[in-house]
C-alpha cells in the first residue's frame, strides 16, 4: 500500500520566516493534495497537485510536485501566527478508492 | 451548503456499548470515508463508499460497521465499544477521485472508559 511520510515532524518558527514542508510518497503519485488542521478542528483542504512540476500558490502558500522524485514541498513565505496547525499531505493509490496521508507537520508560528 | 455534518460532538462510552457517528453531506458526492486520527498514528481510513450501496473496508475495519443507504448518509457503527476506540473521528466526502479534495466534518471526539 502507499505510504506519505512527512518532514519535519514539527516546526516552531518566528513570525515573518519563511518554511518549507516535504512529503515523499513510497510509491507514484497520481495526485498530491494538502490539507490544514487547526487544533481540535477538522482538516480544510488547501491545494491539489496532479501533474509533474505543478506549481500552486494560494496567498503566502506554494504547493509543488516533483512527480520523479515521488514528492511535494509546501512553502510558506512570510509566516504569520495565522498559519499554525498541522499539515498534511494526502494521496489517492493508484486505483482512486484508497486515500491516505502523511502523519503531519505540527508548525507554530510564534509572534 | 452545511456541507459534512457530523454528529455528536463528544461522546463518552462505557466498554461494551455500541453507538453509531452520523455523517451526512448535502454535496451531493459520491465518495465518503471515514477516518480516526490518533496521536502519532495520524489519519486513518477505517471505511469508505464509492456510491449509495458500495462500501469496501480501509486500514483499520475492524470493530466498526457501515451501510451507505443514500448518497447523502454514511454512518459508522460501533458493535462493542473497547477502549482502544476512543478517538477522534472525521467523515469525509467528495465527488470522484482524482479532482477536488476532500471535505470534511469537523470531527466526533470519543472516549470509551
Amino acid at each position: 500500500s502507499q505510504e506519505l511520510e512527512q518532514s519535519p515532524q514539527s516546526l516552531i518558527v518566528q513570525e515573518g520566516k519563511n518554511l518549507t514542508i516535504n512529503c515523499t510518497s513510497s510509491k507514484t503519485l497520481y495526485g498530491l493534495y494538502w490539507y490544514k488542521q487547526k487544533y481540535g478542528e477538522g482538516l480544510i483542504f488547501l491545494m491539489m497537485l496532479q501533474k509533474g512540476g505543478e506549481e500552486k500558490s494560494h496567498e503566502k502558500i506554494t504547493a509543488k510536485l516533483d512527480e520523479k522524485k515521488q514528492q511535494s514541498s509546501l512553502h510558506i513565505t512570510a509566516s504569520q501566527p495565522s498559519h499554525a496547525g498541522i499539515y498534511l499531505c494526502g494521496a489517492d493509490d493508484n486505483y482512486g478508492q484508497n486515500f491516505v496521508f502523511g502523519p503531519g507537520t505540527r508548525l507554530s508560528v510564534l509572534p | 451548503n452545511a456541507g459534512v455534518t457530523q454528529t455528536p460532538k463528544f461522546q463518552v462510552l462505557k466498554t461494551g456499548q455500541s453507538m453509531t457517528l452520523q455523517c451526512a453531506q448535502d454535496m451531493n458526492h459520491e465518495y465518503m470515508s471515514w477516518y480516526r486520527q490518533d496521536p502519532g498514528m495520524g489519519l486513518r481510513l477505517i471505511h469508505y463508499s464509492v456510491g449509495a450501496g458500495i462500501t469496501d473496508q480501509g486500514e483499520v475495519p475492524n470493530g466498526y460497521n457501515v451501510s451507505r443507504s443514500t448518497t447523502e448518509d454514511f454512518p459508522l457503527r460501533l458493535l462493542s465499544a473497547a477502549p482502544s476506540q476512543t478517538s477522534v473521528y472525521f467523515c469525509a466526502s467528495r465527488i470522484t477521485t482524482g479532482t477536488f479534495g476532500y471535505t470534511f466534518g469537523s470531527g466526533t471526539r470519543l472516549t470509551v472508559v
